[in-house]
């Protein structure tokens, strides 16, 4: 079937330092990718996404670049900082022709000053 | 952006009773509503799409009685949880994507509810 799955968290860093989580997939056909994140108290936003295989997503310093032949998405920032700490979700959609979201577990990451 | 909110934010009830849960797009219609939910420490399961005007469509194995969804406007869903018991204790979160008619790849979710059954 078709799922996503991500890295366990949390992850804490110190600021300025790199960022990496990981986000591999299965799906039938050629899924559009995405990470959404949630800062405490709201609701989920679009980070980034990517609809083609070697497409790059990138927004406020992070970026993700879809795989196909490792089937992955994975997150990178250079340099994070306090205000990114969040859960941040891998997904998918478009496997049955719908937008369908189908999410991974969550990544809760942790940036100390 | 497009701002999707949702009431209550927390509810708490004894087993056996109905909850309501609202979701809203406050500056845009929404002709389909996602129904989802969150257990700790895990993903998010989609429940249900809630078409305006018509039946919702549900997941599989989510039951249709146990949670009735009713999308009677443009910028309004409805998720009822009825005869609630303690294993429906979850996080719901609603998310709808904008426009209508098209492959809308882009969603608004909603801050979600957290229910919790005693």
């Amino acid at each position: 079937g078709n799922s996503v799955t991500q890295m366990e968290g949390p992850v804490t860093l110190s600021e300025e330092a790199f960022l990496t989580i990981n986000c591999t997939y299965t799906a039938t056909g050629y899924p559009s990718l995405f990470w959404y994140v949630q800062y405490p108290g709201e609701g989920l936003q679009l980070l980034l996404k990517a609809t083609k295989a070697d497409d790059k997503g990138s927004n406020k310093g992070f970026e993700a670049t879809y795989r196909k032949e490792t089937t992955s998405f994975h997150l990178e920032k250079g340099s994070v900082q306090v205000s990114d700490s969040a859960v941040y979700f891998c997904a998918l959609s478009g496997v049955d022709s719908s937008y369908k979201l189908i999410f991974g577990s969550g990544t809760r990451l942790l940036v100390r000053p | 952006g497009a701002v999707v909110s949702q009431h209550p934010s927390w509810v708490i009830c004894k087993s056996g009773t109905s909850v309501k849960i609202e979701c809203r797009s406050l500056d845009f219609q929404a002709t389909t509503m996602f129904w989802y939910r969150q257990f700790p420490k895990q993903s998010l399961m989609l429940m249900a799409t809630s078409n305006e005007g018509s039946k919702a469509t549900y997941e599989q194995g989510v039951e249709k009685d146990k949670f009735l969804i009713n999308h009677a406007s443009l910028t309004l869903s409805t998720l009822t949880v009825t005869s609630a018991h303690p294993e429906d204790s979850s996080f719901y979160i609603c998310s709808a994507p904008p426009g209508q008619g098209v492959r809308q790849e882009t969603q608004y979710f909603g801050p979600g509810t957290r229910l919790l059954v005693l």
